[in-house]
């Protein structure tokens, strides 16, 4: 069965790093892309990035521009997201979802807390 | 990058139908037949109810129901049962080969 298993959230203090991790299991981790979600606490569902299956393609939205970076190693089954400079408002649960290769997320994480705060 | 736009809270009787709407631009909603919808109950993850507009995946309920006019897309909920209290998130593919989520909309069973 597919699963994703998400890793590295914590309480950072602004201004610092922190490096995500999302562990596939299932099914052929190379033909997927993969995106991450956030979600702030009380608060709805945010789209935060996307890295293609070869990993040659990456989009992020406009908040975390510059500031994050996706990457995967194919051969570990796992995708990171490295976020630098973090903001109190970067404070969410943040979920890795399977991209279906139809646009749609159809297989979700249990998500990992990233605190900001000093 | 604007959210797309959901009221913020619907309701109705168990049996009912409601319908909640997630309007967007014709850089997402309207410029594509690529709108899913997300059902996600309070602490847990969410959870695919429909995709590319009108398709349901296997796993959901055939009560759930989704279409589209020009930039507004819908989800239509009928013989509403007390587990479909939750908050529910309509998403996008967008023309910058990004996704956008609605703000979504929370669901009470009266």
């Amino acid at each position: 069965q597919v699963q994703l298993v998400e890793s590295g959230g914590g309480v950072v203090q602004p201004g610092r790093s922190l490096r995500l991790s999302c562990a596939a299991s299932g099914f052929t981790f190379n033909r997927y892309g993969i995106h991450w979600v956030r979600q702030a606490p009380g608060k709805g569902l945010e789209w935060v990035a996307v890295i293609s299956d070869d990993g040659k393609k990456k989009y992020f939205t406009d908040s975390v521009k510059g500031r994050f970076t996706i990457s995967r190693d194919n051969s570990k089954n796992t995708v990171y997201l490295e976020m630098n400079s973090l903001r109190a408002e970067d404070t969410a649960v943040y979920y890795c979802a399977r991209d279906s290769r139809v646009y749609y997320f159809d297989y979700w994480g249990q998500g990992t807390l990233v605190t900001v705060s000093s | 990058q604007s959210a797309l736009t959901q009221p913020a809270s619907v309701s109705g009787s168990p049996g009912q139908s409601i319908t909640i709407s997630c309007t967007g631009t014709n850089s997402d909603v309207g410029g594509y037949n690529y709108v899913s919808w997300y059902q996600q109950h309070p602490g847990k993850v969410p959870k695919l109810m429909i995709y590319d507009v009108t398709k349901r995946p296997s796993g959901a309920s055939n009560r759930f129901s989704g279409s589209k006019s020009g930039n507004t897309a819908s989800l239509t909920i009928s013989g509403l049962q007390a587990e479909d209290e939750a908050d529910y998130y309509c998403s996008s593919y967008t023309s910058s080969s990004t996704w956008v989520f609605g703000g979504g909309t929370k669901l009470t069973v009266l």
